[in-house]
């Protein structure tokens, strides 16, 4: 069935420097794909998605490109903050599915120090 | 909008008793879908209803757990009886089931079984 595998954390950064969280995935046809962000304390919020191959999701000074290739969605972000401390979660949604179910890796836990 | 609602926000209860967790979803979604997010377990989805309708249920643990939507403006998860290992946080989360839409997910409920 379809599956999600991110990175395993915690990932433990100090401010200002490049992160890369890996997630690749294993589907039939072409999901779309997801980053969500969970800040403590609160829900699952939408970070970025991309749709299609070769598609980039961005927002917030994040990226994920959408390699279908190799089956990837890795989130970047060229400089991080103490405020980007959350636990990240790439998702997919496959075409086949009734009603927008979607598949989460298992989430990766980032901490900013300064 | 309101966004995703969910009561109550805490619940504090004692093993044997009955745990009612409650969800309005957005406005004009469609599907609904609840989660348990644990430590041990992670992010895990228990079921989730289009139109009403239960679509998945097998994520549900057992047959303690029971949920409900008896109109698209309002879900229900019920546990009876309820044990300290159900201790989690319970998300609803809804979305409008077309295309690649988002999946909003309320703040959660947080259930301690004593």
């Amino acid at each position: 069935g379809d599956s999600v595998t991110q990175m395993e954390g915690p990932v433990t950064l100090s401010e200002e420097a490049f992160l890369t969280i890996n997630c690749t995935y294993t589907a039939t046809g072409y999901p779309s794909l997801f980053w969500y962000v969970q800040y403590p304390g609160e829900g699952l919020q939408l970070l970025l998605k991309a749709t299609k191959a070769d598609d980039k999701g961005s927002n917030k000074g994040f990226e994920a490109t959408y390699r279908k290739e190799t089956t990837s969605f890795h989130l970047e972000k060229g400089s991080v903050q103490v405020s980007d401390s959350a636990v990240y979660f790439c998702a997919l949604r496959s075409p086949y599915n009734q009603g927008g179910k979607l598949i989460f890796g298992q989430g990766t836990e980032l901490s900013v120090k300064p | 909008d309101a966004g995703v609602i969910q009561s109550p926000r805490h619940e504090v209860t004692e093993m044997g008793q009955e745990v009612t967790l409650r969800c309005k979803p957005i406005s004009g979604h469609n599907s609904l879908f609840w989660y348990r997010q644990t430590m041990m377990r992670g992010l895990e989805l228990l079921i989730y209803f289009n139109n009403n309708v239960p679509i998945d249920d097998s994520g549900m643990p057992e047959d303690r757990f029971s949920a409900k939507m008896p109109n698209a403006s309002f879900s229900t998860l019920k546990i009876q009886p309820s044990e300290p290992r159900d201790s989690a946080v319970y998300f609803c989360a809804s979305t409008s089931g077309r295309g690649t839409d988002t999946q909003y997910f309320g703040p959660g409920t947080r259930l301690t079984v004593l």
